[in-house]
């Protein structure tokens, strides 16, 4: 059974903080890797996806995967009230279209 | 939402029934997924989509079925609803094969008493 593994906290950090949040994966074989926000009766949002090792950075949000360990993370800089919410990881199954979540990290940004 | 439409958006049904969910994009996209969230188990694919008529099972499909007759519709059945399929919805489409991510609808939070 592939899996995605995610810590389902709550992490809790203060306004203006860096959060980090860390993900890892059971499939080798994984092409793409994504970071979904889902606030609370809300659908999933896509926010970052990443394709080859290394950091890619988009505004306050940078991820960063390492594929010969095997895991992916999501750093948020400047960490504001609006971030708190469940940040799911997503992988895909060995470069199909079809992708593995893991069951989410709750954040929470103390203001 | 990518041009994506869940109906109905809640539903509450007894147990034994039968029930069909709809998800619609006007993305024309091949693709389209149904996942399931549950506390403490994340999105689950149900079954998926890779064009009309293609479907497949994903990993939790037991008591599911799909039909996909047209680009833009996605059916999901649940045969005879049981308590253990309460639990909200979420249709999902992309537009390629690889390295694709997928757009979600907005739900569908079913109950089943």
């Amino acid at each position: 059974q592939k899996e995605v593994e995610q810590n389902s906290g709550p992490l809790s950090v203060p306004e203006g903080a860096i959060a980090s949040l860390n993900c890892t994966y059971s499939d080798r074989g994984s092409q793409s890797f994504f970071w979904y926000r889902q606030y609370s009766g809300k659908s999933p949002e896509l926010i970052m996806s990443i394709y080859s090792n290394g950091d890619k950075e988009d505004g306050r949000f940078t991820a960063q995967l390492n594929k010969a360990s095997q895991y992916v993370s999501l750093l948020i800089r400047d960490s504001q009230p609006s971030d708190s919410a469940t940040y799911l990881c997503a992988v895909s199954e060995d470069s199909s279209y079809k992708l593995i979540f893991g069951s989410g990290t709750r954040l929470l940004v103390r203001p | 939402d990518a041009g994506i439409t869940q109906s109905p958006r809640h539903k509450v049904t007894e147990t034994g029934t039968p029930v069909t969910l709809r998800c619609h994009q006007t993305e024309n996209h091949r693709y389209m997924y149904w996942y399931r969230q549950d506390p403490g188990h994340g999105l689950r694919l149900i079954h998926y989509s890779y064009g009309v008529k293609d479907t497949d099972k994903g990993e939790v499909s037991d008591g599911y079925s799909v039909s996909r007759s047209k680009t833009e519709d996605f059916l999901l059945t649940l045969e005879s609803a049981t308590s253990s399929q309460t639990s909200v919805y979420f249709c999902a489409i992309s537009a390629r094969q690889n390295n694709s991510p997928l757009h979600f609808g907005n739900g569908t939070r079913l109950t089943v008493t």
